[in-house]
């Protein structure tokens, strides 16, 4: 079975700062790894996905994410932080060898940038 | 190009009542789907459909029910609401059904339903 964590329910970062939003998965074939963010009373919008390749990935808005295999980690990360990148993040897996698009989400990470 | 759109945004249903939550997509998306969200869970699959004629059970199933007569629309029905089913539904398509292609899901608005 596919499973997705995140850690941490909030992440506070000042403007101008790094962030970096955490997210493990676990899944029995290749995995297939998605970030996505949520803005208050919106839809999800895609940020970035990891299917194959380079371990690094970059997305929309400035963001990107590192693929690793060992620690079964696709940590969300940005240079310099916005405050109008406060939203809802979602690590989100799914099996990439077998059946049909099933993605598993974790269970959010609600970032707050501050000025 | 719309992308994925659902209706209502917003909805107030009596325990017992039925209604249809209307999702349509105008990118010949192979694959449609039904997730809810609730704090601290994440989202949840409902159903799913990997094509016209073709759907299947997700992880939360019960209570709901849906049917793909077109490639376009997908909707997900309620049939008696209980309070339970108060929550937001985000219907989600993507072009090719497989896990293995690696096809991006994308998301519609969000349906806020509250049933009391």
């Amino acid at each position: 079975a596919q499973s997705v964590a995140q850690p941490e329910d909030q992440v506070n970062v000042a403007e101008g700062n790094p962030l970096t939003v955490k997210c493990t998965y676990s899944v029995s074939g290749n995995p297939y790894l998605f970030w996505y963010v949520q803005y208050p009373n919106r839809g999800l919008q895609f940020l970035l996905k990891y299917i194959t390749g380079d371990n690094l990935v970059k997305g929309s808005y400035g963001f990107e994410a590192e693929f690793n295999k060992s620690q079964t980690s696709f940590h969300l990360k940005k240079p310099s932080a916005l405050v109008s990148d406060s939203a809802l993040y979602f690590c989100a897996v799914r099996d990439g060898d077998t059946g049909f698009q099933k993605l598993v989400f974790g269970t959010g990470t609600r970032l707050l940038v501050s000025p | 190009n719309a992308g994925v759109t659902q209706t209502p945004k917003f909805q107030v249903l009596k325990t017992g009542q039925s209604m249809t939550l209307q999702c349509a997509q105008d990118m010949n998306h192979e694959y449609m789907s039904w997730y809810r969200q609730d704090p601290g869970m994440g989202l949840r699959l409902i159903h799913y459909s990997v094509g016209a004629g073709i759907t299947d059970q997700g992880e939360v199933p019960n209570g709901y029910n849906v049917s793909r007569s077109t490639t376009e629309d997908f909707p997900l029905r309620l049939l008696s609401a209980a309070p339970s089913q108060t929550s937001v539904y985000f219907c989600a398509s993507s072009y090719s059904a497989t896990a293995i292609s690696g096809n991006t899901i994308y998301f519609g608005e969000g349906s806020w339903l509250t049933v009391v």
